[in-house]
C-alpha cells in the first residue's frame, strides 16, 4: 500500500523552512527520500533504517518514527535549488527487502 | 562510468504495437528495477530483478514482460501497447537489496500510445 505524503505542495521564499511528511500503514524496514526536478530522473537524498541508522547526504535532515511508521524530511534555510518534487519510498515487512513503494510526492517551489 | 542508460528517450506507438525499452548499467549492480511514472504522480514498480536470470513482479506488471540474461541489461517489453501505458518509464539499479541501498535512476523513456 502506497505511503501517504503531506503536504501535497509547498511554496517557500528563499531562507524559509519546510517539513515534508511520509506515513505508512505497514511496519517498515526503511524509508527512502528522493528529489526529482521537472523532466529529470529522481535523485537519492537519504535512507532511514529501522534501528536508527541513516545513509545519505550530510546536509539533509530527516527523522523516522518506527512505532508510528512515519518519517519527516526537514528542509532548512531553503535555496532555489531545493525546488522539485520530493518522494518517499518505503520498504515494509509485507513487501520484503527487494521493493520500494513510493508515495505520490510533495511539490516544493522556492522563490527568491 | 555512464551509470544507468536508457533508450530510446522518446517513442510514439500505435495501439497494439510492441516495443522493447532498453536499460543498461555499468556499475555491476545485481539489483535492477523498472518504474513507470504517470503525469503528476509517483513511481510505480513494474518489475525488478535481483540478478541475472531472476525477475519478479512489482505493483503494476500487467501488460509488460522482462528478462535479465546479463548483469548489465534489463529490457522491458510491451507486447500490445494500450493508451493506459502512456507514461515515463524509469530504469534503476542498486548495489544490494532495495531496503538498504540507494537506487540510481536512468534518464527515462517518455512513451506515448495513440
Amino acid at each position: 500500500q502506497q505511503p501517504v505524503q503531506s503536504p501535497q505542495a509547498v511554496i517557500l521564499r528563499e531562507g524559509e523552512d519546510a517539513v515534508i511528511n511520509c506515513s505508512s500503514s505497514k511496519a517498515l524496514y526503511s524509508v527512502h527520500w528522493y528529489r526529482q526536478k521537472h523532466g529529470e530522473a529522481p535523485v537519492f537524498l537519504m535512507i532511514l533504517l529501522k534501528g536508527g541508522e541513516q545513509k545519505g547526504h550530510d546536509k539533509i535532515s530527516a527523522s523516522f518514527n518506527e512505532k508510528k511508521q512515519q518519517s519527516s524530511l526537514y528542509l532548512t534555510a531553503s535555496q532555489l535549488s531545493y525546488s522539485g518534487t520530493y518522494f518517499c519510498g518505503t520498504a515494509s515487512s509485507s513487501g520484503g527487502y527487494n521493493k520500494l513503494i513510493f508515495g505520490a510526492g510533495t511539490r516544493l517551489a522556492v522563490h527568491p | 562510468n555512464a551509470g544507468v542508460t536508457q533508450t530510446p528517450k522518446f517513442r510514439i506507438l500505435k495501439i497494439g504495437q510492441s516495443m522493447t525499452l532498453q536499460c543498461t548499467q555499468d556499475m555491476n549492480h545485481n539489483y535492477m528495477y523498472w518504474y513507470r511514472q504517470d503525469p503528476g504522480m509517483g513511481l510505480k514498480l513494474i518489475y525488478y530483478s535481483v540478478g541475472a536470470g531472476i525477475t519478479d513482479k512489482g505493483e503494476v506488471p500487467n501488460g509488460y514482460n522482462v528478462s535479465r540474461s546479463t548483469t548489465e541489461d534489463f529490457p522491458l517489453r510491451l507486447e500490445l501497447a494500450a493508451p493506459s501505458q502512456t507514461s515515463v518509464y524509469f530504469c534503476a539499479s542498486s548495489e544490494g537489496q532495495a531496503h538498504y541501498n540507494e537506487q540510481f535512476f536512468g534518464p527515462g523513456t517518455r512513451l506515448t500510445v495513440l
